[in-house]
């Protein structure tokens, strides 16, 4: 397996833009995982989905941010519209089930200007 | 509330010593215990995964301890290279089991 799929890699947009992130998790993984880090923060859950549900959302900063997982396969993170405190890095990450080891995809990093 | 401490936040050892890097968590009521690498500019590698039945986890030359309660983990290094240079980071669940809280690492640096 390829492991877990993000894209972009980096993303460069402009104030009040929208901005769609993506990723594919492991195949038969249950869980799915959104993470940002920043260095003032460190890493910090977004949302967290399970079978294709939204189960705990409780990190995601604002109604400018919303996520969906339309099938097992996929999953969007969309800031609209964005400001430069959403500048950071995001993390996608999946798992077999909530309690077993997670596996975490090379990131998006975002930047707004 | 869970929080994850690790201690130093950065270490420079020369090629070959041995070293271990220390995780602790206010909340003992875990049941597993994961440790990360990250390299700069890059996404996280897991390394090695305690459950809470466990005491101790091996891979390679990594040898992750678990001690729950003292709320305490540590991660053992042993022959450092200059390869092993990266953050290194621990997580445990939350209550819900719904995310990982991570500590803000420590940054290791291995001299040739």
């Amino acid at each position: 397996d390829a492991g877990v799929i993000q894209s972009p890699r980096h993303e460069v947009t402009e104030m009040g833009q929208e901005v769609t992130l993506r990723c594919k998790p492991i195949s038969g993984h249950n869980s799915l995982f959104w993470y940002r880090q920043t260095m003032m923060r460190g890493l910090e859950l977004l949302i967290y989905f399970n079978n294709n549900v939204p189960i705990d959302d409780s990190g995601m900063p604002e109604d400018r941010f919303s996520a969906k997982m339309p099938n097992a396969s996929f999953s969007t993170l969309k800031i609209q519209p964005s400001e430069p405190r959403d500048s950071a890095v995001y993390f996608c990450a999946s798992s077999l089930t909530k309690d077993t080891e997670a596996f975490f995809g090379q990131g998006t990093r975002l930047t707004v200007v | 509330k869970q929080e994850v401490t690790q201690i130093p936040a950065a270490l420079s050892v020369p090629e070959g010593e041995n070293l271990v890097l220390n995780c602790s968590f206010t909340d003992s009521a875990i049941y597993n215990l994961q440790w990360f690498r990250q390299d700069p500019g890059k996404g996280l590698t897991s390394l090695l995964l305690i459950q809470s039945s466990q005491r101790e986890q091996t891979s390679g030359r990594l040898n992750a301890s678990l001690d729950k309660s003292s709320g305490r983990s540590t991660l053992y290094i042993a022959a450092s290279q200059p390869g092993d240079s990266a953050t290194y980071l621990c997580a445990v669940p939350n209550q819900a089991g719904t995310a990982l809280i991570f500590g803000k690492g420590t940054t290791l640096s291995v001299s040739s």
